[in-house]
């Protein structure tokens, strides 16, 4: 049972150009949202998060939306750079619980 | 160190021997989790510790694997008789107050490969 679902695998964006991430849940549970980076052979990196209080939130040139009646958050990158390239992961959490994760999406933001 | 620590980075068994991984986690942090990567795949939850608590093991994926978690600090993730189908990144991630917060800190992953 996939609680979080991330259904394209991967995304291909232009140096300067904005990226979008988008993420399912199933679970109205959950009340924590969080995005993860992963480059090649590092364990993941918190990006941004968000309480189910809010609908947005913005640090830098990341923002992330939540959608609460359609079960839907998503990842905005803009200006994307090429160091943005890596697997994003959407997770989710019910206070105090386990993170529930995504497949993840690869990005390539190609210059 | 500053950071949590995993060892091995590289582990290659044969099918059938048992393995430990091992998880340094942070200084202070409560929480200790384990996940796992297999190649293609998300982030698999196996385990989660939380200070006293009894630990959160609903994602072990079968009777071989058991974690410990020696003194709220140090862990060990044992692996079984171990399958090839175990292959994986293991990866070990700690925080402060455990979820409620969310942010992870991961190491980078012990690779075990079983042949």
């Amino acid at each position: 049972d996939q609680q979080v679902k991330q259904n394209s695998p991967s995304l291909s964006v232009q140096e300067g150009r904005i990226s979008i991430l988008n993420c399912d849940y199933t679970n109205s549970m959950f009340d924590y949202f969080l995005w993860y980076k992963k480059y090649p052979a590092e364990g993941p990196t918190f990006l941004i998060s968000i309480s189910s209080i809010k609908d947005k939130n913005e640090d830098g040139r990341f923002t992330v939306f939540l959608n609460k009646s359609a079960k839907h958050l998503s990842l905005h990158i803009v200006p994307s750079q090429p160091g943005d390239s890596a697997v994003y992961f959407c997770a989710a959490t019910v206070y105090g619980n386990k993170l529930v994760f995504g497949a993840g999406t690869i990005l390539r933001v190609k210059s | 160190g500053a950071g949590v620590s995993q060892s091995p980075s590289n582990k290659v068994t044969e099918k059938g021997k048992d393995v430990e991984l091992r998880c340094d986690p942070i200084s202070g942090h409560t929480a200790l989790y384990w996940y796992r990567q297999s190649l293609g795949q998300g982030l698999e939850f196996l385990i989660y510790f939380q200070g006293n608590s009894a630990p959160d093991k609903s994602g072990l994926p079968s009777d071989r694997f058991s974690a410990e978690r020696t003194g709220g600090s140090v862990s060990t993730l044992t692996i079984q008789r171990t399958q090839q189908e175990d292959s994986a990144v293991y990866l070990c991630a700690s925080s402060r107050q455990g979820s409620n917060t969310g942010e992870l800190f991961f190491g980078e992953g012990s690779r075990l490969t079983v042949l």
